[in-house]
């Protein structure tokens, strides 16, 4: 079936470094896309999200590119500070899923000071 | 904080039993989202709720069901329960059915079988 996948499962950055998370889908009906950051014991907490119609979108320190073309989403996070220590999962849904979210099994990231 | 809030917290059964979940959506959402997350993975979608009714479902057995009131809160209701349905149980509200508005997630309830 269609599924959300992770290229690495961990992630280790220096302070202040940048870092940059990968993700890949397989539905090509997908058109909204979102990164949830989940820190121990917490549910997750909306990053930032881009629909399809869209390559590249700035948040905060945040970054979100999508290529439709080869099915990949990264998140960059710019300056990383120990605060963004966290699991990071891409998630995607589509028009009339009940835009349920299929997401993937996370990477973990540590910032190391 | 996100205001979806989720009770209880932690919860611990043995198998056979039966477990009721509750929710409620932050304000002014009217749609809310069940999913669970095993040790280790991504959430995998339950139901959805929207108006007091279930409006899509993932692959879960029908001893999962839900309910949504009208101030749209919500509740899980698991029967039966197995080992493997251990986990933590994240409800989700959003504002619109079958828009795009973000899902807004609660900090979820700890279920543990034994």
């Amino acid at each position: 079936g269609e599924s959300v996948g992770l290229h690495l499962p961990t992630l280790s950055v220096q302070e202040g470094d940048n870092s940059i998370i990968n993700c890949a889908y397989s539905n090509s009906a997908s058109d909204y896309f979102i990164w949830y950051k989940q820190e121990s014991g917490k549910g997750p907490q909306f990053i930032i999200d881009i629909r399809s119609n869209m390559d590249k979108r700035q948040g905060q320190r945040v970054t979100v590119l999508l290529n439709k073309t080869v099915k990949h989403l990264s998140l960059q996070i710019a300056a990383t500070q120990p605060g963004d220590s966290a699991v990071y999962f891409c998630a995607e849904t589509f028009s009339g899923s009940a835009r349920q979210l299929t997401f993937g099994s996370g990477t973990q990231l540590t910032v190391l000071p | 904080e996100t205001g979806v809030t989720q009770s209880p917290t932690h919860l611990i059964k043995t198998r056979g039993q039966q477990v009721t979940l509750r929710c409620s959506s932050q304000s002014g959402h009217n749609t809310v989202s069940w999913y669970q997350q095993a040790l280790g993975q991504g959430p995998q979608f339950i139901f959805q709720y929207y108006r007091e009714e279930e409006n899509g479902r993932g692959n879960f057995p029908p001893r999962f069901s839900g309910l949504q009131f009208p101030n749209y809160s919500s509740e899980l209701n698991v029967n039966a329960l197995e080992l493997d349905d251990s986990a933590l149980y994240l409800c989700a509200s959003s504002r619109e059915l079958g828009g795009t508005d973000t899902q807004y997630f609660g900090p979820g309830t700890r279920l543990t079988v034994l």
